[in-house]
């Protein structure tokens, strides 16, 4: 069973602050990578796709990926508190006849305090 | 302006009943899919469907239906087979399988 993991959190830390969430992948032939935000109660917005090695910066946020560590992660930078929710990696599961669906992990609470 | 519509918000179902749940996208996208969200868990895939007149069953497919008899439209059936039902439904849909879903608002779904 191809997985990805999330540490659940909480992650608390304090407005202005780095926020890091991390994701690690089970399926070394992964090539799409995703991180959405999901407000309490709604529905997951996507806030970043990566799919080559590296840094890619989008405002505030910067996802990194190393696929030959098979891990992806999110950097929120001057955290506020509107970005309280907690945080999805998904990773297209490219096997079999499910080629390019995602699998999700079950997310990472992050809560920044004032 | 482009987007994922689900319907209902909110729904009930009572023992024994089968219920649909619409899903509509304008956003002229190929793939769409369904997903359950149970409390503190990820999502969960129910069926999808990359091209009109065809789907797949994901991970959890039992006691779910699907069709998709036309482009804009993926609507799911939860079936009486389905013993627990309660959980949180979403709609997404993507340009191509490998590429980012964007997700409609949601159906939460419960029993009466």
């Amino acid at each position: 069973q191809k997985e990805v993991e999330q540490n659940s959190g909480p992650l608390s830390v304090p407005e202005g602050a780095i926020a890091s969430l991390n994701c690690t992948y089970s399926d070394r032939v992964s090539q799409s990578f995703f991180w959405y935000r999901q407000y309490s109660g709604k529905s997951p917005e996507l806030i970043m796709s990566i799919y080559s090695n590296g840094d890619k910066e989008d405002g505030r946020f910067t996802a990194q990926l190393n696929k030959a560590s098979q891990y992806v992660s999110l950097l929120i930078r001057d955290s506020q508190p509107s970005d309280s929710a907690t945080y999805l990696c998904a990773v297209t599961r490219d096997y079999g006849g499910s080629q390019g669906n995602l699998i999700f992990g079950k997310g990472t609470k992050l809560s920044v305090k004032p | 302006d482009g987007g994922i519509t689900q319907s209902p918000k909110y729904l009930f179902r009572k023992e024994g009943q089968n219920v649909t749940l619409s899903c509509e996208q304008n956003l002229n996208h190929d793939a769409m899919y369904w997903y359950r969200q149970d409390p503190g868990q990820g999502l969960r895939l129910i069926y999808y469907s990359q091209i009109v007149n065809d789907f797949q069953k994901g991970d959890i497919a039992e006691g779910y239906s699907v069709s998709r008899e036309k482009k804009e439209s993926f609507p799911l059936t939860v079936t009486s087979a389905q013993k627990n039902p309660t959980a949180f439904y979403l709609c997404a849909s993507s340009i191509g399988s490998d590429q980012p879903q964007h997700f409609g608002d949601g159906t939460r779904l419960s029993i009466l």
